[in-house]
């Protein structure tokens, strides 16, 4: 049983490129979720899906895409890379939207 | 302003002690109070969830307590082992879900042998 699953693992951009992140989970949960953590600061939403068909903003949604491809996978997408987005990428997923959250092994990002 | 508060922020405690980390918050009303355990390089890891009408939860030598009145919560590790060093992290969720839940910064605890 994998969980969520997270590609790439690590991933070095210089700034203006693009890039897809992967996520995966295999729990048949509703919700999906990307957060970004940096250090010194806690977990910070970027864009969730409630349910397949269906994306929201988080809190910080500037200079990301997101797709919610199927059940299983929510893509999140750097259309035009910055340093400031240099971080560490998490996926999780739930059942709802108060339910326990599963977290990804995450995607360290340096934008250089 | 940051909604929910964690202290100490870090600490170092010899193995085979017991710690207590601090959660406040100020989110209200809340569904559930969450902790995780975040080991370097991974992916935070649920400890136990607790809701608003429950005091105590166990998870092995984890042991969360919850002051829903005060809104408090605290994580007491006992007879710590070098796996307990991680970052431990107070996550509540809003009574009315809308997928935004509050994180707290994590308190890095250090176990030494």
């Amino acid at each position: 049983n994998a969980g969520v699953t997270q590609t790439p693992k690590f991933q070095v951009l210089k700034t203006g490129q693009s890039m897809t992140l992967q996520c995966a989970q295999d729990m048949n949960h509703n919700s999906m979720y990307w957060y970004r953590q940096d250090p010194g600061m806690g977990l910070r939403l970027i864009y969730y899906s409630a349910s397949e068909g269906t994306t929201d903003k988080g809190e910080v949604p500037n200079g990301y895409n997101v797709s919610r491809l199927n059940k299983r996978e929510f893509s999140l997408r750097l259309e035009s890379a910055a340093p400031s987005q240099t971080s560490v990428y998490f996926c999780a997923s739930s059942v709802g939207p108060v339910t326990e959250a599963f977290f990804g092994q995450g995607t360290r990002l340096t934008v250089v | 302003k940051n909604q929910v508060e964690q202290s100490p922020q870090s600490l170092i405690i010899l193995e085979g002690k017991n710690c207590t980390l601090q959660c406040n918050y100020t989110v209200s009303p809340f569904s559930n109070l969450r902790w995780y355990k975040q080991d370097t390089g991974r992916g935070p890891v649920s400890l136990t969830i607790m809701t608003f009408s429950e005091n105590t939860k166990s998870n092995g030598r984890y042991t969360a307590t919850l002051d829903a009145d005060t809104k408090q919560s605290s994580l007491h590790i006992t007879a710590s082992q070098l796996s307990d060093s991680a970052s431990y992290i107070c996550v509540v969720s809003p009574y009315y879900g809308n997928n935004r839940l509050a994180f707290g910064k994590g308190n890095q605890v250090v176990v030494i042998p």
